[in-house]
């Protein structure tokens, strides 16, 4: 089976930077998505981490540490738009790939 | 257009009824997926295909079955819907080639009466 923790809910200022981080635990471990989810909206895929290290894309950077069973991701400079759910999901050669998600994590951007 | 699409959008029905969500892809992929989402529980897998003569089970797949019809189009059945299956409901393609990355249809949300 699989353990994915993520905080539930954060709160962060515009133009801020804000991290995120989730834990797992598992077997097989193959990858590492983060998605946003904006309310009543489809998840959207933002990053897939497979090696240690970050990876940049834009105001968006997304971290994996293997051998702590952790990531982050992180949001620079916070826009308004940018308050949505962000899931972690986890996928594992055991599972066939498919990746199993976190609950997410709401995060709330304030002026 | 959308490269996943699904019908309908919302559906409100009353408990014992037969329901049918249809879900539809143009990107081309083998693999569909439905998912449900409840607040707090996160996404959940009911049901996959990794193609048209290929079913599995998810984590919850009980209460609910799936048809493969095509390469494109994969339908999640509710034989006989209950109060606690109200939910947000999302059909997923991906490509083993892309590591599996889940690309999303928009939902449809179901309330059970």
């Amino acid at each position: 089976g699989q353990n994915i923790d993520q905080p539930t809910e954060m709160t962060a200022t515009e133009g801020a930077i804000v991290q995120i981080n989730c834990t797992y635990q598992t077997s097989g471990f193959n990858g590492l998505f983060w998605y946003q989810q904006h309310a009543g909206e489809a998840p959207t895929f933002l990053s897939y981490n497979v090696l240690d290290g970050l990876e940049e894309k834009g105001r968006f950077s997304s971290f994996l540490s293997r051998s702590k069973g952790y990531s982050y991701l992180l949001l620079k400079e916070l826009q308004m738009k940018d308050s949505a759910s962000y899931l972690c999901a986890v996928s594992r050669s055991g599972g066939s790939y498919i990746p199993t998600f976190g609950r997410g994590t709401s995060l709330i951007v304030h002026p | 257009d959308a490269d996943v699409t699904q019908t309908p959008r919302n559906r409100i029905t009353k408990t014992g009824k037969r329901i049918m969500l249809e879900c539809s892809q143009t990107k081309g992929h083998d693999r569909m997926y439905w998912y449900r989402q409840d607040p707090g529980l996160g996404l959940r897998l009911i049901y996959y295909s990794f193609d048209v003569k290929d079913i599995n089970k998810g984590e919850i797949s009980d209460g609910y079955s799936v048809s493969r019809q095509a390469q494109a189009k994969f339908s999640l059945s509710l034989e006989s819907a209950i109060p606690n299956q109200t939910a947000l409901y999302f059909c997923a393609t991906s490509d083993p080639g892309d590591g599996e990355t889940q690309y999303f249809g928009p939902g449809t949300r179901l309330l059970v009466l």
